[in-house]
């Protein structure tokens, strides 16, 4: 399995809704990822997992909530959101050591109404 | 800081052609990797080809090479015979050893039948 699955493909929310976007990978990564990305535009890097301990938050406001459970799965819990953080939530995954490339999910289009 | 630079925001190129897309990048590293990433309009992140600095040779995967010149800091990827699949917005990115992906801003690239 060399997928990087994520659920929903599709959120709508409200700003007061509390919802969770998923990211789920079977290939033994031990580092995983959240971006997020405008249209037409490079992904931003949000929080970096390693060996399941956060390691990495870009000064990501409080309403997006990361969690790490185990090795396969990356949670974005998401409370209180902005219209602006309308975006594609990209998640992605390396397998560390001389193996440097980044593998990424097909994204969560969130739009906060 | 690292910085990635892509000059040519949209390109296009006939079916069946070939086609160079440019990317520059600032460091002061000397053990690094590069990678060009597609992104077609379904919007999942697609890794085409990746660089090591240390690494004369150029890379190349089917269709799809590179121009590696460290000491100008380049890094093009020529794109030959052309399909209409290879429509998407490809970004260059830099990845120090245990540092973070850094992207340019993606070159939009047209195929016309």
């Amino acid at each position: 399995d060399t997928e990087v699955t994520q659920t929903p493909k599709h959120l709508v929310m409200g700003m007061t809704n509390k919802k969770s976007l998923k990211c789920e990978q079977h290939m033994g990564h031990r580092a995983m990822y959240w971006y997020k990305q405008k249209a037409k535009k490079p992904p931003e890097l949000m929080f970096v997992y390693s060996y399941e301990k956060l390691s990495i938050n870009e000064s990501v406001p409080s309403r997006f909530s990361p969690e790490c459970p185990n090795s396969s799965l990356l949670n974005l819990h998401l409370h209180a959101l902005q219209p602006e953080d309308s975006a594609l939530y990209l998640c992605a995954t390396k397998r560390g050591g001389s193996y440097n490339e980044q593998f990424f999910g097909p994204g969560t289009r969130l739009t906060v109404l | 800081a690292q910085t990635v630079t892509q000059s040519q925001p949209e390109m296009s190129v006939q079916e069946a052609e070939t086609v160079t897309l440019s990317c520059t990048y600032d460091t002061s590293e000397s053990d690094y990797y590069l990678f060009w990433y597609k992104q077609p309009p379904s919007r999942q992140m697609i890794l085409v080809i990746r660089q090591e600095a240390y690494k004369q040779q150029n890379a190349t995967e089917n269709r799809f090479s590179v121009n590696f010149q460290k000491a100008a800091k380049s890094f093009s990827l020529k794109i030959s015979d052309s399909q209409l699949g290879d429509a998407a917005m490809y970004f260059c990115a830099y990845n120090s050893l245990g540092g973070k992906l850094i992207f340019g801003q993606g070159t939009t690239l047209q195929v016309k039948p």
